[in-house]
């Protein structure tokens, strides 16, 4: 079992929809969950991170944790051409003490 | 504030030299780590220090190793290159890694012909 699962994707979706990405973890006591966005030929930028149960929400972007499950989610709202790019979810592992991330989901929004 | 400075940008090695890749954090960060990214592995966890001291290494092989100065600048070098090792190479700092995450430098895509 990887250490953080994510759908390669592509994941399609219209301009204006909602884009939803999902991520496992295998490690119970990890603490603290983010989301980067890369572009092609970019490096990754952390657009959010949250660390309880629930949900946190940031303009047009919705994380959703659920520690019991071992599950984050990244909701995108209206969702924009700017927004196609690889979506990485990472993972603080209280095991290994380290950042691991997942092999990201291919989001393109299509105007 | 300047971000994360990543130097060279590109490198082109041949085949059993060594390659020693720069990175300096943002002022103030003390928590640096290396990732490898290639498109069939996705981003690798290579190795994090802070204040000077190696915290934790990732699953690479003994030829790949860094270190980081007092002033928390960081080096990481590959010896012996081989094919595989073409990849981004990406740096990345944080003043609190389980609370802020890392914020990335631009990377040094390292060829290996």
């Amino acid at each position: 079992q990887k250490e953080v699962e994510q759908n390669s994707g592509p994941l399609s979706v219209p301009e204006g929809a909602i884009a939803s990405l999902n991520c496992t973890y295998s490690d119970r006591g990890s603490q603290s969950f983010f989301w980067y966005r890369q572009y092609s030929g970019k490096s990754p930028e952390l657009i959010m991170f949250i660390y309880s149960n629930g949900d946190k929400e940031d303009g047009r972007f919705t994380a959703q944790l659920n520690k019991a499950s071992q599950y984050v989610s990244l909701l995108i709202r209206d969702s924009q051409p700017s927004d196609s790019a690889t979506y990485l979810c990472a993972v603080n592992m209280r095991y290994g003490n380290k950042l691991v991330f997942g092999a990201g989901t291919i989001l393109r929004v299509k105007s | 504030k300047a971000g994360v400075t990543q130097t060279p940008r590109y490198l082109i090695k041949t085949r059993g030299q060594q390659v020693t890749l720069s990175c300096s954090p943002i002022s103030g960060h003390r928590s640096v780590s290396w990732y490898q990214q290639t498109p069939g592995q996705g981003l690798q966890f290579l190795f994090e220090y802070f204040s000077e001291t190696q915290r934790n290494k990732g699953n690479f092989p003994g030829r790949f190793s860094g270190r980081q100065f007092s002033n928390s600048r960081s080096e990481m070098n590959v010896s012996t290159l081989e094919l595989g090792d073409s990849a981004l190479y990406l740096c990345a700092s944080s003043s609190d890694r389980w609370k802020y995450g890392y914020t990335f430098g631009s990377g040094t895509r390292l060829t290996v012909v």
